[in-house]
């Protein structure tokens, strides 16, 4: 069945330094990863997406890697900020499910000043 | 522009009873998509719909329904509530039925069941 987990629930980051979250999906017919940002009180904010015709894919401070040989996706924040702690989640989906994406449990991301 | 509106922010309900909880999409947006957030967990899938239709559901029990309106905005409705009915719901819309349209969460409602 579906399942998408995280590697480690909590990562602690020096201001300034690149983090790099991961996530393991079971699914190999999930085609399309999204990464999202939560913070406290808040709902799930979009920060980057995949196909999975794509291995990578760069945002503005952002890259999101793609291994589907190992059903692995990782999330790098370059020059990581303060206003980056947050909870982060990948969330997968197949094609031909429309919007029913699966999140894992997520990872808290603390920066420190 | 006004992103995904949910209402209320916050509610608290005792078990047995039955809560309406209401999202309106951003304006334009046709698919609604409803998630339950257990604190320390990721969001999980209840129901989607397109176009006032049902186009997928989730495990959770019948106890969960949901419909859409002409204006798109919908409402989750959750019968014999219970303790562990207790989190975070969310709503998602995007322009359609695709997963790949702009997908875009609101802030969510908080339910508590005392």
């Amino acid at each position: 069945g579906e399942s998408v987990g995280l590697h480690l629930p909590t990562l602690s980051v020096q201001e300034g330094d690149n983090s790099i979250i991961n996530c393991a999906y079971s699914n190999s017919a999930s085609d399309y990863f999204i990464w999202y940002k939560q913070e406290s009180g808040k709902g799930p904010q979009f920060i980057i997406d995949i196909r999975s015709n794509m291995d990578k894919r760069q945002g503005q401070r952002v890259t999101v890697l793609l291994n589907k040989t190992v059903k692995h996706l990782s999330l790098q924040i370059a020059a990581t900020q303060p206003g980056d702690s947050a909870v982060y989640f990948c969330a997968e989906n197949m094609l031909g499910t429309g919007n029913q994406f699966y999140f894992g449990t997520g990872t808290s991301l603390t920066v420190i000043p | 522009d006004a992103g995904v509106t949910q209402s209320p922010t916050h509610l608290i309900k005792t078990r047995g009873q039955h809560v309406t909880l209401r999202c309106s999409p951003i304006s334009g947006h046709k698919s609604v998509s409803w998630y339950q957030q257990v604190l320390g967990q990721g969001p999980q899938f209840i129901f989607q719909y397109y176009e006032k239709e049902e186009r997928g559901r989730g495990n959770f029990p019948d106890r969960f329904s949901a419909r859409q309106f002409p204006n798109y905005s919908s409402e989750l409705n959750v019968n014999a509530l219970l303790l562990g009915d207790s989190a975070l719901y969310l709503c998602a819309s995007s322009p359609r039925g695709g997963a790949n349209y702009g997908y875009t969460f609101g802030s969510g409602t908080r339910l508590t069941v005392v």
